[in-house]
């Protein structure tokens, strides 16, 4: 069962903008965790935070998670045109540390 | 180099065709998984093992077999694939299924069932 899901479906904006996609879940979390896919490739993990944090960032990637509104954002800071990829929201929650991915969100950065 | 590998990468079978998709990790990890990818439906997990010979149904395991007989490998098997099997799968390992770490992901292999 999906339990995470991205918004925007598709994201498309020009190299430099920032980029920001939200993942909203309904049942409470252990934690949440970002995965980015390029093309027909394998997911690669970016980030993990946790239920009771409410902010991390790596480089240019900042999370937040709002427990309250069952809802988490990334935000790419000063993209580039190789973050063209999809990012997945994960979620665990309950008893289960087993991750359930969201359909994504597309982003396209034009150089 | 740590890393999660998948055999083949691509493959055209016929209807009713058995096969057998391999995957391997050189990481020791405890918890391997299998997920389809559909346009539009996401990952879908097929079916995960926290351990050797300890393994689970996920979301859509109708039509698959596992197995977890050494740590490394969690092979995949269709015993009569149907074109509805047509995907994209992803093999993944992560150290742990207790607590949270992050998973590792194969390069994928794509299935075409005519």
């Amino acid at each position: 069962s999906q339990q995470g899901e991205e918004d925007p479906q598709a994201l498309s904006i020009q190299e430099g903008e920032n980029a920001t996609m939200n993942c909203s879940y309904k049942t409470s979390i252990n934690n949440l965790q970002w995965y980015r896919q390029n093309s027909g490739r394998g997911l690669v993990h970016l980030i993990l935070i946790r239920s009771n944090e409410r902010e991390k960032h790596s480089g240019r990637l900042r999370v937040t998670l709002d427990t309250s509104k069952k809802s988490s954002s990334l935000l790419i800071t000063a993209s580039r045109a190789a973050d063209t990829a999809s990012y997945f929201c994960a979620t665990e929650s309950g008893g289960s540390y087993i991750p359930t991915f969201g359909r994504g969100t597309s982003l396209i950065v034009h150089p | 180099e740590a890393q999660v590998t998948q055999n083949p990468r691509y493959l055209i079978t016929v209807t009713g065709k058995k096969l057998t998709v391999t995957c391997s990790q050189n990481m020791n990890h405890e918890y391997m998984s299998w997920y389809r990818q559909d346009p539009g439906l996401g990952l879908r997990q097929i079916y995960y093992s926290m351990n050797v010979e300890v393994t689970d149904k996920g979301d859509v395991p109708e039509g698959y077999k596992v197995s977890r007989k050494e740590k490394r490998n969690f092979p995949l098997i269709l015993e009569s694939p149907s074109p509805n099997q047509t995907s994209l799968y992803f093999c993944a390992s992560s150290f742990s299924p207790l607590g949270t770490y992050e998973q590792y992901f194969g390069p994928g292999t794509r299935l075409t069932v005519t």
